[in-house]
């Protein structure tokens, strides 16, 4: 079966750098995604990795190992507007995306 | 650019009503467009993909006649909720494929439902 596993919830402290795991197994791969999800609101695109390595954006990175199925989401110098949810998502063969449940992550001054 | 809208952003019905939940992308043509319903916690759940002039896909365990998927422009899909129950209450968030990259999805606001 198709999976991605991404810790529940996290928190950290405003100004420091907090890195958000996703594992994934799917039917094939064309890439993957990171979405931010405020409560109450839809998902908004933060990156997207198809191949390896890190992608640097700002504040935010996100890194790719196709042979491990891994992926993070690095977040710097935090703010309290980045309490959100953190989406993981693998777009699959058929170019379906494939849903982590989300991370929560809380920003604590 | 991308941009999705969804209409209405919130709405209440009685059960056993139909709700018609619009979206749009207003600058790019949508090749394909996503409906997902989520539940309070919990994740998006895809319930079913269409594409401009044919029938939409429906997830495993979603009711295709009780949710009415109309893609009948490259801008415009429609989610028909019929005969409402309380048990549909959910948020429910369209997002739309086709614009200057072939993988990004753009979601919509969502809609939020309530059905009393």
């Amino acid at each position: 079966g198709q999976n991605i596993d991404q810790p529940t919830e996290m928190t950290a402290t405003e100004g420091a750098i907090v890195q958000i795991n996703c594992t994934y197994q799917t039917s094939g791969f064309n890439g993957l995604f990171w979405y931010q999800q405020h409560a109450g609101e839809a998902p908004t695109f933060l990156s997207y990795n198809v191949l390896d390595g890190l992608e640097e954006k700002g504040r935010f990175s996100s890194f790719l190992s196709r042979s491990k199925g891994y992926s993070y989401l690095l977040l710097k110098e935090l703010q309290m507007k980045d309490s959100a949810s953190y989406l993981c998502a693998v777009m699959d063969s058929n170019y379906q995306l494939i849903w982590g449940a989300g991370t929560k992550l809380i920003i604590k001054p | 650019g991308a941009v999705v809208s969804q209409h209405p952003s919130w709405v209440i019905c009685k059960s056993g009503t139909s709700v018609k939940i619009e979206c749009r992308s207003l600058d790019f043509q949508a090749t394909t467009m996503f409906w997902y319903r989520q539940f309070p916690k919990q994740s998006l759940m895809l319930m079913a993909t269409s594409n401009e002039g044919s029938k939409a896909t429906y997830e495993q365990g979603v009711e295709k006649d009780k949710f009415l998927i109309n893609h009948a422009s490259l801008t415009l899909s429609t989610l028909t909720v019929t005969s409402a129950h309380p048990e549909d209450s959910s948020f429910y968030i369209c997002s739309a494929r086709g614009g200057t990259t072939h993988y990004e999805q753009y979601f919509g606001p969502g809609t939020r439902l309530t059905v009393t």
